[in-house]
């Protein structure tokens, strides 16, 4: 069982529409990151949250953090080829780290 | 830069072999950790380490065992390989588990491949 449930496991979609992924656990974290992992490659950082209620954005991505720290959503607008790949969220608390199993997104030109 | 070197890309080992999986980070980060991932289940937290020569068993410590000997360096080891441990082992540092500084930094991963 993950400690971290991410939905949907998989999305496949068109260039140029929006999307949301979530990521949902019943404990709750310090801080919450979002990881963005290319075939062959380690996750790469996006973004931390550590605040309840936070909003982050980084260009056509929002982040946003539940009020009680235990979920996260991540919104793509306008989705663009280059944002294909795994979205993985990771949960900080007790001295370790855990994932979720990741959304696979694929956008088609 | 944060930079988290693996040793290798690519590994084929056979059933029974010792394996040793090595991770260097060079920002001095604190935490380090391993991880396997497979498909449709993830990372998985195999074992993870505080401090120098400090270890704590993840979710999924059975058949490996881990060193941290200097604040820099995390081996994953495999005591005795099975195939059941074909994945992608990813190591991964991060300056603090709590507050800012959570991000882990991951190398580029090992496929290990055991026939």
């Amino acid at each position: 069982t993950q400690l971290l449930e991410q939905s949907p496991q998989f999305l496949s979609i068109q260039e140029g529409e929006n999307l949301t992924v979530y990521c949902n656990s019943s404990s709750v974290f310090s801080s919450l990151q979002w990881y963005r992992q290319e075939p062959g490659e380690g996750p790469v950082l996006l973004v931390t949250v550590v605040t309840g209620g936070e909003v982050k954005k980084l260009k056509r991505l929002t982040f946003q953090f539940g009020d009680a720290r235990k979920d996260s959503s991540l919104h793509i607008t306008a989705a663009q080829p280059g944002d294909t790949g795994l979205y993985l969220c990771a949960g900080a608390e007790n001295n370790d780290m855990r994932f979720g199993a990741g959304t696979r997104l694929t956008v088609k030109p | 830069d944060v930079k988290v070197t693996q040793s290798s890309r690519y590994l084929v080992k056979r059933t029974g072999e010792k394996v040793f999986l090595e991770c260097v980070q060079d920002m001095d980060h604190e935490n380090m950790f391993w991880y396997r991932q497979d498909p449709g289940l993830g990372l998985r937290l195999i074992y993870f380490s505080y401090d120098v020569k400090m270890k704590e068993k993840g979710d999924i410590p059975e058949g490996y065992s881990v060193s941290r000997e200097k604040k820099e360096r995390f081996s994953l080891i495999l005591e005795s390989a099975s195939t059941n441990q074909t994945s992608m082992y990813l190591c991964a540092s991060s300056f603090s588990v709590t507050g800012s500084g959570t991000e882990a930094f991951f190398g580029q991963g090992t496929r290990l491949t055991v026939v």
